[in-house]
């Protein structure tokens, strides 16, 4: 079955850039949706098809998607960001999360 | 104001059935497809299936078909998830989510399977 592999975690310090790294075979050739996840809480959708932002989502959130490697960015990254993301595709009609990216602001 | 209100989690014996239960409302439910979406404790989340608008089109991940069925009342906004024959493995809080991109989400219900 297809799997995304994200790592467990990534390390920012407080207004530097964070990037978590989402990994499927040709995932290029699908869309990919981003989600943050904070204790406790429903996860929120911060990307859609690769690269669009819902309205409420800061702009310092951003996506891209080419050959085997989706990448969630977060510029000027602050501590209220730090949670879990998780990436999002299908595989044919099977839809696939990744396994989680815990983000660690300090 | 959009909400998302699942309901019907409880503790079940394994092999026993449980019917999970998702009001939505501001938005345009009876256009989306809607989806169940489970997280173990302290897991990640993984997707369990989903409907198409009128209900002709659903899919199934691997681990449920056949033990799971999604279905949906558009003219009650209603989603719904009949869980038969449980496992221990299926412990998790479920949540009812709206697409395209699942952009709703509810607060989940909590489902769990013990003997």
């Amino acid at each position: 079955s297809y799997a995304l592999t994200q790592p467990p975690s990534v390390s920012v310090s407080p207004g530097q850039t964070a990037s978590i790294t989402c990994s499927g075979d040709n995932l290029g050739d699908k869309y990919v949706c981003w989600f943050q996840q904070r204790p406790g809480q429903s996860p929120v959708l911060v990307i859609y098809q690769d690269n669009k932002r819902p309205s409420a989502i800061p702009e310092r959130f951003s996506g891209s998607n080419s050959g085997n490697t989706a990448t969630l960015t977060i510029s000027g990254t602050q501590a209220m960001d730090e949670a879990d993301y998780y990436c999002q595709s299908w595989d044919k009609t099977a839809g696939v999360f990744g396994g989680g990216t815990k983000l660690t602001v300090l | 104001e959009v909400q998302v209100v699942e309901s019907g989690g409880g503790l079940v014996q394994p092999g026993g059935s449980l019917r999970l239960s998702c009001a939505a409302s501001g938005f345009s439910f009876s256009t989306l497809w809607m989806h169940w979406v489970r997280q173990a404790p302290g897991k990640g989340l993984v997707w369990v299936s989903r409907v198409n608008w009128d209900g002709s089109g659903i899919d199934y991940a691997e681990s449920v078909r056949g033990r799971f069925t999604i279905s949906r009342d558009n003219a009650k906004n209603m989603l719904y998830l009949q869980m038969n024959d449980l496992r221990v493995e299926d412990t998790a809080l479920y949540y009812c989510a709206g697409s395209p991109n699942f952009d709703y989400w509810g607060q989940g219900t909590l489902v769990s399977v013990s003997s």
